[in-house]
Formats: C-alpha cells, structure tokens, sequence
C-alpha cells in the first residue's frame, strides 16, 4: 500500500524538551511538507523540502527543524523554542515541481505539552 | 502564506439533502483541491481540479473549477451521516512553488 505514516500518534513533550515527529512516505515523491493544525485555524506551513537534502522554511519555522536526509523520509523536530507547542501536525508530499500541485496528507501526530 | 475564504463555516443538514459550499480567492490559481478531515486524522484529498470550468465527480461529491480561476465549489449529493466531518479546499497559484493556500473549512453536520 502506498501512503504516507505518521508516528507516533500522540506525543508528550515536557518543558524544555525536544521531540522528534516522523513522517515517512513511499509515493516516490520528490516534495515533502509539514503543517501545524490548530482549532479554528486553517492549515499553516512549517518547513517544507521540495528535494533531498534541501528545505525551505514556510510561515511558522520558529522553534522547529528539519531534515531531508532520505527521499522518503521527513522528520520534523519541536524544539522548547516553541513556546506554545501543543497542536496537530500533519505532514504531506507530494510529485514536486509540477503546475498542477497535489498533496497527499499522513494521519497526523497529535504533540501536548506536560 | 494566502487564506482562501471558505463558506458557510458550518452547516447541520438534513440526511438524504444536498449540500454545497464554496471557496473564494483574490487571486487565480491553476489548481484547486478539495479535502475531507474526519476528527483525530489527516484530511484525505477527494476531488482534484486543473483547468477552469472543470466539473468532475467522484462517487456522490461534485466539484467545479471556476471560469474566473478565482473559485470553486463542492456539493455533496443525497448525504449520509458518514458525511459528517470538515470539508476545506485548498489552491494552487501560479508561481507559489510547491505552496497550498488553505480554506479554514466547513463542519458538515448530517441529522439522520
């Protein structure tokens, strides 16, 4: 089955620490993308990596980081920057470069903070 | 990044009605993508759109690209209560590399 996995599904964070959300994907896609999900909110763009080893920061990089060591893989990591970590995070891929941009979304990892 | 103005924000109806809601931008765009979000998951793409007028069906759900490039609409057919969930769409605009401007999304309430 192609798709794409989140994990874990709930995550803890306790102050001061940071923590490490996976996304892996076997679509063969190029373009990688992670988002943060608030109630009431629309989506909004954290990082995002439109090929290996490169990234770019979307509208709310703050307090996160990623890599992009592994076409299929995407980890994003919550650093205690992040003031207010406690969210929705999805991530998403998709073919990349393409006029007609479609993404494909894991099921989410839910972070709360201790 | 860009807001798309999704409306109504919510709406409780009847099963076995129809539903239609829309997405507005001030800008065009070259796709446009609607999206399901079942509480607790990630949302799941149902209908993709890639030139204007475009009008493609999957299964009860219709969706239409705008010929202005600036809108599109879903409508739901016949609802069923496993409807129930928030609906958003989601644009592409020409020159945003790999960027989706996202609609805040409507709350589907299905009353049996």
């Amino acid at each position: 089955d192609g798709g794409i996995t989140q994990s874990p599904k709930y995550l803890f964070r306790k102050e001061g620490q940071n923590v490490t959300l996976s996304c892996e994907q076997n679509l063969n896609h190029d373009a990688m993308y992670w988002y943060r999900q608030d109630p009431g909110q629309g989506l909004r763009l954290i990082y995002y990596s439109q090929i290996v080893n490169d990234f770019q920061k979307g509208d709310i990089a703050e307090g996160y980081s990623v890599s992009r060591e592994k076409k299929e893989s995407f980890p994003l990591t919550v650093t205690s920057a992040q003031k207010n970590p406690t969210a929705f995070y999805l991530c998403a891929s998709s073919i990349g470069r393409t006029l007609q941009e479609t993404q494909y979304f894991g099921p989410g990892t839910r972070l709360l903070v201790l | 990044g860009q807001q798309l103005n999704q409306s109504p924000q919510s709406m409780f109806i009847q099963e076995g009605e129809d539903v239609s809601m829309n997405c507005t931008s001030s800008s065009i765009f070259n796709t446009w993508l609607w999206y399901k979000q079942d509480p607790g998951e990630g949302p799941v793409l149902l209908i993709a759109l890639y030139k204007a007028g475009e009008l493609t069906s999957n299964g009860r759900l219709t969706a239409q690209f705008g010929i202005t490039r600036k809108d599109s609409f879903l409508n739901i057919s016949a609802s069923i209560p496993s409807d129930v969930g928030i609906y958003f769409c989601a644009g592409h605009r020409r020159g945003d590399v790999n960027r989706l401007a996202f609609g805040k999304g409507n709350q589907v309430v299905v009353i049996p």
